[in-house]
């Protein structure tokens, strides 16, 4: 069974400052990793996705992540975090062949000034 | 317009109420789903369509009973539920039911039991 773990449930970072929210899964074969955020009050919006090649992934908004298949994690990144970034952010996981994606319980993000 | 679109955004049902809640994609996608969001839980999968055809139903209860009549509209009727199926029911989009594809959320309809 696949499965994503998001260690923290909150990351608080100062505007300006870069910011890392973790993910890390588990699956039998290769892993399509993604990355939503979910503002207040709104659905989820896809940030960006890990399918194969470059490890290193550019999505919205500045968004970037990491892929490391020997630590099996995804980590989110922003090298200056903007106040507008407070959200809540959920990593996923598919194998492609999967009948379902897989969501961690979700990371919240809060920048202050 | 947004591509996926859930109606009513609110809803406030007692547990001998029958509603439904509705859901549209403009996006021309193949696969619909929903999925039920508690706080500090993973998402759950309830049911997804792939043209028109139920796919997937990740056990759950029979008072929840999902219809998808065409390939843009997902309704989800409720029946007789209880206090804790109060949650956010968010309704998706893919462009197909297996890939790689990323899914498109509605904006959700939150839902509470009394």
């Amino acid at each position: 069974a696949q499965s994503v773990a998001q260690p923290e449930d909150q990351v608080n970072v100062a505007e300006g400052n870069p910011l890392t929210v973790k993910c890390t899964y588990s699956v039998s074969g290769n892993p399509y990793l993604f990355w939503y955020v979910q503002y207040p009050n709104r659905g989820l919006q896809f940030l960006l996705k890990y399918i194969t090649g470059d490890n290193l992934v550019k999505g919205s908004y500045g968004f970037e992540a990491e892929f490391n298949k020997s630590q099996t994690s995804f980590h989110l990144k922003k090298p200056s975090a903007l106040v507008s970034d407070s959200a809540l952010y959920f990593c996923a996981v598919d194998t492609g062949t999967a009948s379902k994606l897989t969501f961690g319980t979700g990371t919240r993000l809060q920048v202050t000034l | 317009e947004t591509g996926v679109t859930q109606t009513p955004r609110h809803l406030v049902m007692g547990m001998t109420n029958k509603k439904s809640l509705k859901c549209e994609q403009h996006l021309g996608h193949n696969a619909m789903y929903w999925y039920k969001q508690s706080a500090k839980k993973p998402l759950e999968l309830m049911f997804v369509y792939s043209l028109e055809e139920r796919v997937e139903n990740n056990s759950v209860p029979s008072r929840f009973s999902p219809e998808c009549p065409n390939s843009s509209h997902l309704f989800l009727h409720l029946h007789t539920l209880q206090p804790e199926d109060s949650a956010l029911y968010l309704c998706a989009s893919s462009q197909e039911f297996r890939g790689i594809g990323e899914l498109f959320f509605g904006e959700g309809s939150r839902l509470t039991v009394l």
